[in-house]
């Protein structure tokens, strides 16, 4: 079954420190993964996508990467800002664009609390 | 360009009763999928359309429905509404040959 588990949960930082979640995922066949930002009762807005020949992207102050060996992910947030407390979910998809449909597993989210 | 948009945003049922979301992807956008987001489950597929046909489906009741029309917009339909049922319904749409997904804000359904 594929599967994608987010860690931590939640976290809390302060604002302007660094911060770094992670993503490790059971999907097969791997097509691509993304990150998604949601503040809360919004949709969530696209943060990177990346496919299996891509280690790294960025975004701003965020930084995705990709270890397909190991299939795993993490999204690191530079110098936190009060507006990045949202959750962040990563979301893994086993099928190419070309092919039917578009299947999407979803993993938990963590939950970002910036402080000041 | 205009974003997708969810109508209504927020809404109350009862019980036993049915409800009809829509949303209206970006223009140009000819694929459009439903999901459901609930604090114990997190965001789950509900189906995907384009061009006016369902081409994937979650694993979902057949109370959950839905369908596209000739200009992309869609609407999710469903029956019978369970306590259950109560979560935010988010619409996406994404442009052909393009992994891209964009969320409208979603509808939040209430059902009492």
């Amino acid at each position: 079954k594929n599967q994608v588990e987010q860690s931590p949960q939640s976290l809390i930082i302060l604002e302007g420190k660094n911060c770094t979640l992670q993503c490790n995922y059971t999907v097969s066949p791997f097509s691509n993964l993304r990150w998604y930002k949601q503040d809360t009762g919004r949709g969530p807005v696209s943060l990177t996508i990346m496919t299996f020949s891509e280690n790294t992207k960025s975004n701003g102050r965020y930084t995705a990467t990709l270890d397909a060996d190991t299939k795993q992910s993490s999204l690191h947030i530079t110098a936190s800002q009060l507006s990045d407390s949202a959750s962040y979910i990563c979301v893994v998809s086993d099928v190419t664009i070309k092919a039917a449909g578009n299947k999407l597993t979803f993993g938990g989210g963590t939950r970002v609390l910036v402080k000041p | 360009k205009a974003g997708v948009t969810q109508t209504p945003r927020y809404l109350i049922k009862t019980r036993g009763q049915q409800v009809t979301l829509s949303c209206s992807p970006i223009s140009g956008h000819r694929s459009v999928s439903w999901y459901q987001q609930t604090p114990g489950q997190g965001l789950q597929f509900l189906f995907e359309y384009f061009s006016e046909t369902q081409r994937n489906k979650g694993n979902f009741p057949g109370r959950f429905s839905g369908r596209q029309f000739s200009n992309s917009r869609s609407e999710m339909n469903v029956s019978t509404l369970e306590l259950g049922d109560s979560a935010l319904y988010l619409c996406a749409s994404r442009g052909q040959g393009r992994y891209e997904q964009y969320f409208g804000p979603g509808t939040r359904l209430t059902v009492t």
